[in-house]
């Protein structure tokens, strides 16, 4: 089993809806993020929690730490949201390396 | 802003030949990690490190894998005879301290053994 699993795998949507990928995990962590990979590989780094809401402009997230489960929401998406978002975990320790999901593919039409 | 450099972006290489991959970290940054992602499938974690030593490695980094800091700024990945298989995107990531903190990532580069 996955420790770290996300859904959808693939969102298509039109410009302008609201978007919500899920993420739940089941391991211990001391963190989770949210990441971005563009289509030509590149990945940013867009949140990282431990508990409760962060908003960055157009994208929020949220975790719960009790329910082991992330969501990450965009509002009023648009083309150029199109791009995998990874969740990823990190389970503390001393090297705080990441163990990553699957990512999910969104694609945002106009 | 500063950012994680990595080179080349892209390696072409014959079964058996060894490569370096190349990355300068944040310069204020103390631990330092290689990931890589096959294509189409998730990004795995390959090796830490942190004050100069492997702090932690997964199955994947076995004796063909090496990783140094030669100097103050560079951080390599040797792979000593690269499989086709080791085929993929190569990510090395910086990170200021221990603690939460965030990771920074540079572009990749992508591995192609022929």
């Amino acid at each position: 089993k996955n420790e770290v699993e996300q859904s959808p795998q693939n969102l298509t949507a039109q410009e302008g809806e609201f978007i919500t990928i899920n993420c739940s995990y089941s391991v211990g962590i001391s963190a989770l993020h949210w990441l971005q990979q563009h289509p030509g590989g590149g990945i940013v780094s867009l949140f990282m929690l431990s508990s409760g809401k962060k908003k960055h402009g157009r994208l929020i997230a949220t975790i719960n730490i009790q329910e082991k489960h992330s969501s990450l929401h965009i509002t009023a998406s648009h083309p150029r949201d199109s791009a995998v978002y990874i969740c990823a975990v990190s389970r503390g320790g001393s090297n705080y390396q990441l163990i990553w999901g699957a990512g999910t593919k969104l694609i945002i039409k106009p | 802003e500063p950012e994680v450099t990595q080179t080349p972006s892209h390696q072409v290489t014959q079964m058996g030949q060894e490569v370096i991959l190349r990355c300068v970290p944040i310069s204020n940054h103390l631990y330092f990690y290689w990931y890589r992602q096959i294509l189409g499938q998730k990004v795995e974690f390959l090796v830490s490190f942190y004050n100069n030593e492997i702090s932690e490695k997964s199955e994947i980094f076995d004796d063909q894998f090496s990783v140094e800091r030669p100097d103050g700024s560079n951080f390599t990945l040797k792979i000593r005879s690269t499989k086709l298989e080791d085929s993929a995107m190569y990510f090395c990531a910086s990170r200021l301290q221990g603690g939460v903190y965030e990771q920074y990532f540079g572009p990749g580069t992508r591995l192609t053994v022929t």
